[in-house]
């Protein structure tokens, strides 16, 4: 079937705009992580949602990023008011299918530039 | 708390020579290892993982990563290196197994071929 697909693969905004980036996982995936992955400091766990529990958002690095997952399905990233240093590649990946539970499956990322 | 170590940033061989990327990780539970590989402008990959089973473990692409828990290393290997092994290796650990995994990632290793 598809895989983990992200969109917009790129996005540029203006310091201090707020840009939402979506992330549609495996279909029958439960679980949902979101990653960045930036030059300075590699790729960073942000947040996870496993079926209907409360996410796990110990990642996030301020509380201008939230995120969202709708019907257990869809997840949208939200950063507001985006900073310089926001500026990564944000990656998505599911897991929890019937195969390979443990295995999380990426997407290709949004690649946020913030002037 | 996990940490993974990733030594160095690129690393160059020959085509035909043995490829060996090093991964020490440090983990206060037992843990789940795992090689991830990404291809230029694409998604993460998974390589091969660690999740209690046999040590040695084989991979895609003839890869494969030995578990050594007395000096904490999970080392990728392969015999003989192909051109389009050049990609970066990210190498991972969780402390748990299953959907619900946050992985930690090292900082990656860039690896060339030369013809």
């Amino acid at each position: 079937g598809a895989g983990v697909s992200q969109s917009p693969s790129n996005k540029v905004t203006e310091k201090g705009k707020d840009v939402e980036l979506r992330c549609d996982p495996i279909s029958g995936h439960t679980a949902l992580y979101w990653y960045r992955q930036s030059l300075g400091q590699g790729l960073e766990f942000l947040i996870y949602f496993q079926g209907n529990s409360a996410p796990d958002k110990s990642g996030l690095p301020s509380d201008r990023f939230s995120a969202e997952r709708t019907g257990g399905s869809v997840s949208t990233l939200t950063i507001q008011r985006t900073q310089q240093e926001d500026s990564a590649v944000y990656l998505c990946a599911s897991a929890g299918g019937p195969v390979s539970t443990d295995t999380q499956y990426f997407g290709p990322g949004t690649r946020l530039t913030v002037l | 708390a996990q940490s993974v170590t990733q030594l160095g940033s690129h690393v160059s061989v020959s085509e035909g020579a043995l490829v060996l990327l090093r991964c020490n990780y440090s983990s206060s539970v037992p843990p789940y290892l795992f090689w991830y590989v990404q291809y230029p402008n694409q998604g993460l990959q998974l390589l091969l993982k660690y999740t209690s089973a046999a040590t040695l473990v084989k991979g895609i692409n003839g890869f494969e990563a030995e578990f050594k828990k007395s000096e904490t290393s999970f080392h990728l290997t392969k015999p003989s290196a192909h051109m389009s092994d050049a990609a970066e290796y990210f190498c991972a650990v969780s402390a748990t197994t299953g959907a619900n995994s946050k992985l930690t990632f090292g900082k990656g290793i860039t690896l060339s071929v030369r013809p």
